[in-house]
């Protein structure tokens, strides 16, 4: 049982490019969520979704898009990176009593 | 709007000393209360949750929590802290049927020999 994984762990992308970041559960969780984590800040929602076909905007979700057109994958694309989304990219699901599973994250730098 | 607060950004205590961390939280309702640790470079795992019931919760490596609703807290607790506990705490909060968790800014755990 893997829980929650994300691909890839590290990328280093230059101002104006693209890129997707893959979340994957295998827990049947309705309910995904993409944070990003920088220093001293906590976790910030960007988007969620609250199951296969749906998508919703979290507190900052500026300069991204997400698709859920798998029950269990949630992806998140930037499509033309700055340096301000330089940080750590977290995904997590929902099970039971509110409780959310997190994946190991994704590094980010954008030069 | 639900907010969290832990107002200690870092802290430092010996090892085998006893470890409280502070959190404090604004909601309406009932609240659902976790606490968070991230080990450097890695993902948040979950310590222990209150639900509802027994306000004082136990949690995996020894923690534990007690819920104050008169005092809008939800302190996280050690008897005895390891080496191995060093790492960033994080307290968050929820609500049934609410979308997503919102989570305090973090306290940052260092354990001396």
């Amino acid at each position: 049982n893997a829980g929650v994984t994300q691909t890839p762990k590290f990328r280093v992308l230059k101002t104006g490019q693209s890129m997707t970041l893959l979340c994957a559960q295998d827990m049947n969780h309705e309910y995904m969520y993409w944070y990003r984590q920088d220093p001293g800040m906590g976790l910030r929602l960007i988007h969620y979704s609250v199951g296969e076909g749906t998508t919703a905007k979290g507190e900052v979700p500026d300069g991204y898009n997400v698709s859920r057109l798998k029950k269990q994958n949630f992806l998140l694309g930037l499509e033309s990176a700055a340096p301000s989304q330089t940080s750590v990219y977290f995904c997590a699901s929902k099970g039971t009593e509110e409780t959310q599973y997190f994946g190991p994250g994704t590094r980010l730098l954008v030069l | 709007a639900q907010s969290v607060t832990q107002p200690d950004i870092h802290i430092t205590v010996s090892e085998g000393a006893s470890l409280e961390l502070r959190c404090n939280y604004s909601y309406g309702a009932t609240p659902y209360l976790f606490w968070y640790v991230q080990s450097p470079g890695q993902g948040l795992q979950l310590l222990l949750k209150y639900f509802s019931g027994d306000t004082l919760v136990q949690g995996i490596k020894g923690f534990e929590a007690e819920f104050k609703r008169s005092q809008s807290s939800f302190n996280l607790r050690k008897p005895s802290v390891h080496w191995s506990d060093a790492a960033e705490y994080f307290c968050a909060v929820g609500a049934e049927g609410r979308r997503a968790l919102t989570f305090g800014s973090g306290t940052r755990l260092q354990v001396q020999p």
